[in-house]
């Protein structure tokens, strides 16, 4: 268990509908990283936010927004699903913003857009 | 442009020998490197961090080996077990990209006993 939780485990929806997807970082970390991962393009960094401030951006989509909050969790708002956004979404936390620092990653939420 | 690859194909070896898996990168300058294992469906777990001026970091039975002028870094499991059977990340830190991650295809090693 890596101490980062994500909900839900599963989540099905309709292409065309807006979902949010939660996680909850290590107690003390303050970084959080969204990251997709499908059977074609592997692990892709979206989004990372530090103390509640955006810091790096990957390959994120319009559609797609995050934000971390005072507490320092975290959710991934997608909206205007298609079913190619299917994947699994992982959330992973670092204890401060440093290359050094290993990342703890979440069990993931998969989506499925029908 | 910037690649990481990692061997896509399964690689298959006996319990106990050493399993070899490469990581081969173009047009970074990582500070960092680091090894993830992922099991299926589940979020990949970090195993070890080497810096560019580290040329080879061990943990228990795992080796991880750094060449920066050679572009490429080997993840060493000596004495292999079926419970090592997983797919392994290789993952670049660029100090330049916000401290993204970027991650290769993984290679998918299977243990046989």
């Amino acid at each position: 268990d890596s101490g980062v939780t994500q909900t839900p485990k599963h989540l099905i929806t309709a292409t065309g509908q807006r979902v949010t997807l939660r996680c909850s970082p290590r107690s003390g970390d303050l970084s959080v990283y969204w990251y997709q991962q499908s059977l074609d393009q592997g692990l892709q960094f979206l989004i990372q936010y530090y103390n509640g401030e955006e810091r790096a951006k990957g390959n994120i989509l319009e559609r797609f927004s995050a934000q971390q909050f005072p507490d320092l969790h975290s959710e991934l708002n997608l909206s205007s699903l298609e079913l190619g956004d299917s994947a699994l979404y992982f959330c992973a936390s670092s204890p401060r913003q440093g290359s050094a620092y290993e990342q703890y990653f979440g069990p993931g939420t998969r989506l499925t857009v029908t | 442009s910037q690649k990481i690859e990692q061997n896509s194909e399964a690689l298959n070896i006996q319990e106990g020998k050493t399993a070899t898996l490469t990581c081969n990168y173009t047009n970074y300058s990582p500070a960092y490197l680091q090894w993830y294992r992922q099991d299926p469906g589940r979020g990949p777990v970090f195993l070890l961090l080497i810096r560019e001026n580290e040329k080879e970091k061990r943990k228990e039975r795992l080796k991880v080996t750094f060449d920066t002028t050679l572009k490429q870094s080997l993840f060493h499991i000596t004495a292999s077990q079926p419970a090592d059977s997983a797919t392994y990340l290789c993952a670049l830190m660029n100090n330049n990209a916000g401290n993204m991650l970027t991650f290769g295809g993984g290679t998918r090693l299977m243990v046989k006993p």
